[in-house]
């Protein structure tokens, strides 16, 4: 069965820390994977990723992909409390065309 | 605002009526999917259109639920008979030809 696993669950740092999330994956004929950011509303996309090794960055946030070890890292840089969130990997697998297996995010809280 | 909507934002409903949310994706993206998501879970996906066309549904969708696309711009899901495990945020997104996938605000319903 695809599943998609986030460590940690939960994560509290204060402002300034740099933080690294995790997502590994097990799931049939990847396609690619991504990031999203929730609040408390719906789920905001940050990056895709379907290529190993290649960086994606957006300010501070950045992240990578490991195909061979099936697994991506999301890194926020410098953290702010506007970072803190819910942190959600979704992988799109299989002969599926469209949904997406997530993960049950990492809750980032982030104190001043 | 051009991102995707959805209607309503809030529902509660009393067990066995029926429901009926919106979803207008980005004017330009052709796929369409609807995710269920729980408190501390990621979302789940339930199905998907590539146009007007249901490509692919999810063994969570039973058969009181049903979605429609009928002319490949807006999507209706209706839940048939509610029952509180009925209960959750139904999220609704869109894409280009699958590259990432925008979530809408999402719509939250209560069954009491």
């Amino acid at each position: 069965e695809d599943k998609v696993v986030q460590s940690p669950l939960s994560l509290v740092v204060h402002e300034g820390d740099t933080v690294t999330l995790n997502c590994s994956y097990e799931v049939t004929n990847f396609r690619s994977l991504l990031w999203y950011k929730q609040e408390k509303k719906a789920p905001t996309f940050l990056f895709m990723l379907t290529s190993s090794g290649i960086e994606k960055k957006s300010g501070r946030l950045s992240s990578i992909l490991d195909k061979k070890e099936l697994f991506s890292i999301l890194n926020i840089t410098a953290t702010q409390t506007g970072d803190s969130a819910v942190y959600l990997c979704a992988v799109e697998a299989g002969g599926s065309q469209g949904n997406l297996i997530f993960g049950k995010g990492t809750k980032l809280s982030v104190k001043p | 605002d051009t991102g995707v909507s959805q209607d309503p934002r809030h529902k509660i409903t009393k067990r066995g009526q029926n429901v009926t949310f919106r979803c207008d994706p980005i004017s330009e993206h052709n796929r369409l999917y609807w995710y269920r998501q729980t408190l501390g879970q990621g979302p789940e996906f339930l199905t998907y259109f590539q146009n007007e066309a249901q490509l692919e549904k999810s063994r969570l969708l039973s058969d009181r639920f049903s979605a429609e696309r009928p002319k490949g711009s807006f999507s209706t899901l209706e839940i048939q008979r509610t029952e509180q495990g009925d209960s959750a945020m139904y999220l609704c997104a869109s894409s280009l030809s699958g590259i990432g996938q925008y979530f809408g605000p999402g719509t939250r319903l209560t069954v009491t």
